[in-house]
């Protein structure tokens, strides 16, 4: 069964930095296209950045140079570092594992995490 | 870059079929995802690659897609698909993953 579990989630100031992690199960991460995405309260789905089992990553235009996706192939598990946080970063943050497109590439958003909030307040 | 189009709000009776439209520039060339969220919960996808349903999710869900709009059918709507409906592609010219703005469905 693939599980995925977010953590790191808090309170910090406007500037600061912060490292999300998303431990996974069922699978290998490495072998997946992974990818974050986030949810401010009350709003709708953004998505955040997504890496390919290849390494290739991509990022929203809101958090390039800004946000760095990783992965721990060894803990089997993703990584989102945050900097320069500002006060519209406040959201949830869902990991995600993307399912192999019926077409080649990635394709849906098939299984989700239960998120972790951040909020980045003075 | 690339928008979806989203209802705020669509209601439905119970019973009746409720249509959620996601509306693009040139959409029927691309691959629409649907996805339902209740309160409190992570998304769920419900369709995928315009119309395949994932294994879990009832047979009256289904979805379609030509031309500048994408539809998410739910035929005889029950309470429990009371929840926010999200639409989402990959836009390949700008390499960006893109979601509608939502929209809720509610059960009269």
């Amino acid at each position: 069964e693939v599980q995925l579990a977010e953590a790191g989630g808090g309170l910090i100031q406007p500037g600061g930095s912060l490292r999300l992690s998303c431990a996974a199960s069922g699978f290998t991460v490495s072998g997946s296209y992974m990818s974050w995405v986030r949810q401010a309260p009350g709003k709708g789905l953004e998505w955040v950045s997504i890496i390919y089992s290849g390494g290739l990553t991509y990022y929203a235009d809101s958090v390039k140079d800004r946000f760095t996706i990783s992965r721990d192939n060894s803990k089997n598990t993703l990584y989102l570092q945050m900097n320069s946080l500002t006060v519209e970063d406040t959201a949830f943050y869902y990991c995600v594992r993307v399912s192999p497109s019926i077409y080649g590439g990635p394709g849906e958003f098939g299984h989700w995490g239960q998120g972790t909030l951040v909020t980045v307040s003075s | 870059s690339y928008v979806l189009t989203q209802p705020p709000s669509v209601s439905v009776a119970p019973g009746k079929t409720a249509r959620i439209t996601c509306g693009g520039n040139n959409i029927g060339s691309k691959s629409v995802h649907w996805y339902q969220q209740k309160p409190g919960q992570a998304p769920v996808v419900v369709i995928y690659s315009d119309s395949e349903r994932p294994s879990g999710i009832p047979e009256r869900f289904s979805g379609s897609n030509s031309g500048e709009t994408a539809t998410l059918t739910i035929s005889r709507v029950e309470a429990g698909d009371e929840a926010d409906y999200y639409c989402q592609l990959w836009d390949s010219s700008n390499d960006d993953w893109v979601f509608g703005g939502g929209t809720k469905l509610s059960v009269l």
